[in-house]
């Protein structure tokens, strides 16, 4: 009964690799986000959706390609990833701009 | 554009001992506050939330937050420290209307000494 679930938890990959991470939530939200904590623990958002539409794209490299089939789902694919691309990343939901829940998290290391 | 600010990468205090973490916010639209905390190796966990309602907020495991609009401060506090309240704390500010994304402060890492 996990409100927003990410897959994988822990994944180390070689430099150059191409990478998903799924996101999926059960809260019925129509907000879904993907956040990004650096080595220092800075959280900063990457991507939100609005119902299936991309609404905010900060300043991010066109290698992350977010992708929402639907509502309850937003992924995450990396291509070509290098090693600043280390970082813990969070899948994050709400309704209406309220509150936001986040997963647990997907430890990313690129050796 | 929004921004929170909380002094104090680290804060250590004794088992028993007050506990305030500050947080302090710049928004041109009257926001929402929250406070989050992450245990090690784990995700964010919502710890209180202000949302223009009343200025002192109760959250879980015996926190607290006081809106002071006239200081732009959101500051977290708990009479008595935990060793299992060692954590790191994120305050984060949001608009009060639309789909917003949160802004997080840089967190505040909290040590509880026995």
């Amino acid at each position: 009964d996990t409100a927003v679930s990410q897959t994988p938890k822990y994944l180390v990959t070689q430099m150059g690799n191409d990478k998903s991470i799924k996101c999926e939530q059960n809260l019925g939200h129509d907000t879904m986000y993907w956040y990004k904590q650096d080595s220092k623990k800075f959280l900063k958002i990457m991507f939100s959706y609005n119902n299936k539409e991309l609404i905010i794209n900060e300043t991010v490299p066109n290698r992350f390609s977010p992708k929402s089939p639907d509502k309850a789902h937003l992924n995450l694919h990396i291509n070509s990833l290098e090693l600043g691309d280390s970082a813990v990343y969070f899948c994050a939901s709400s309704r209406n701009g309220n509150t936001i829940y986040f997963g647990e998290g997907s430890w990313l290391t690129v050796v | 554009a929004q921004s929170v600010t909380q002094l104090g990468s680290h804060v250590s205090v004794s088992e028993g001992a007050l506990v305030l973490l500050r947080c302090n916010y710049s928004s041109s639209v009257p926001p929402y506050l929250f406070w989050y905390v992450q245990y090690p190796n784990q995700g964010l966990q919502l710890l209180l939330k202000y949302t223009s309602a009343a200025t002192l907020v109760k959250g879980i495991n015996g926190f607290e937050a006081e809106f002071k609009k006239s200081e732009t401060s959101f500051h977290l506090t708990k009479p008595s420290a935990h060793m299992s309240d060692a954590a790191e704390y994120f305050c984060a500010v949001s608009e009060n209307s639309g789909n917003t994304p949160l802004v997080f402060g840089k967190g505040t890492r909290l040590s509880v000494i026995a």
